[in-house]
């Protein structure tokens, strides 16, 4: 079964701490994305990227970056974790032409 | 903007009774439709998709309609069952990488 696997479920992490949230495909897929969802909002496009080493900003990038050194993992790092960071994150990626698959999402409260 | 809206937050039907969730979106370049479930504390679950060429597609309990003149799309989920309680969302690709997903209906299914 193909699947996106998201590392952590649940994550508690202090304001200023570095996160790492990781993200990794079976799929082979070249575009793989991170979103955060907030209620009321919906999802929140943040990162994607269409191939290896390739980044590109989504709707809301501030306060995030991303890395992609193997196609099959892209994360997602929170150079210094702020209390407004806590929400749910998922990762998706997807093949030209078709729909995302995401992953179950973790999420992150920061305290 | 580009947007991608729903016209109910919150659809409570009787179990066994037809189910239909509606979905505006606004770019008419889009061409490509999804239709995603999101059970409490998971990630979003590809339901069905649809594309632009088509107006209509059948799946397992679902259809989804799609009317371009309108710019609006629908999922009908036939017999209702308690497991299709969620959260559901539609999502369009205005041609890029990325897609535009609404913020959901909730669909609460009564015993």
């Amino acid at each position: 079964d193909v699947k996106v696997t998201q590392s952590s479920r649940y994550l508690v992490k202090r304001t200023g701490e570095k996160v790492f949230l990781e993200c990794v495909q079976d799929m082979d897929h070249e575009n793989m994305f991170w979103y955060r969802q907030d209620p009321g909002l919906g999802l929140r496009l943040i990162y994607f990227s269409y191939d290896v080493k390739m980044k590109e900003k989504g709707d809301i990038p501030e306060g995030y970056s991303v890395s992609r050194e193997k196609k099959e993992r892209f994360s997602l790092i929170l150079e210094s974790a702020s209390t407004n960071q806590t929400s749910m994150y998922l990762c998706a990626s997807s093949s030209e032409g078709y729909g995302y698959t995401f992953g179950s999402g973790t999420r992150l409260t920061v305290v | 903007g580009e947007s991608v809206g729903l016209h109910l937050p919150t659809l409570s039907v009787q179990e066994g009774d037809n189910s239909i969730i509606n979905c505006a979106y606004s770019n008419s370049a889009s061409d490509y439709f999804i239709w995603y479930k999101q059970e409490s504390g998971k990630g979003p679950q590809f339901i069905i998709d649809i594309r632009s060429n088509m107006d209509k597609r059948q799946g397992q309990r679902v259809t989804v309609l799609l009317n371009k003149t309108v710019k609006h799309l629908s999922l009908q989920i036939a017999a209702t069952q308690p497991g299709d309680s969620a959260v559901y969302f539609c999502a369009d690709r205005p041609g890029t990488y990325k897609y535009i997903f609404g913020t959901g209906t909730r669909l609460k299914v009564l015993a």
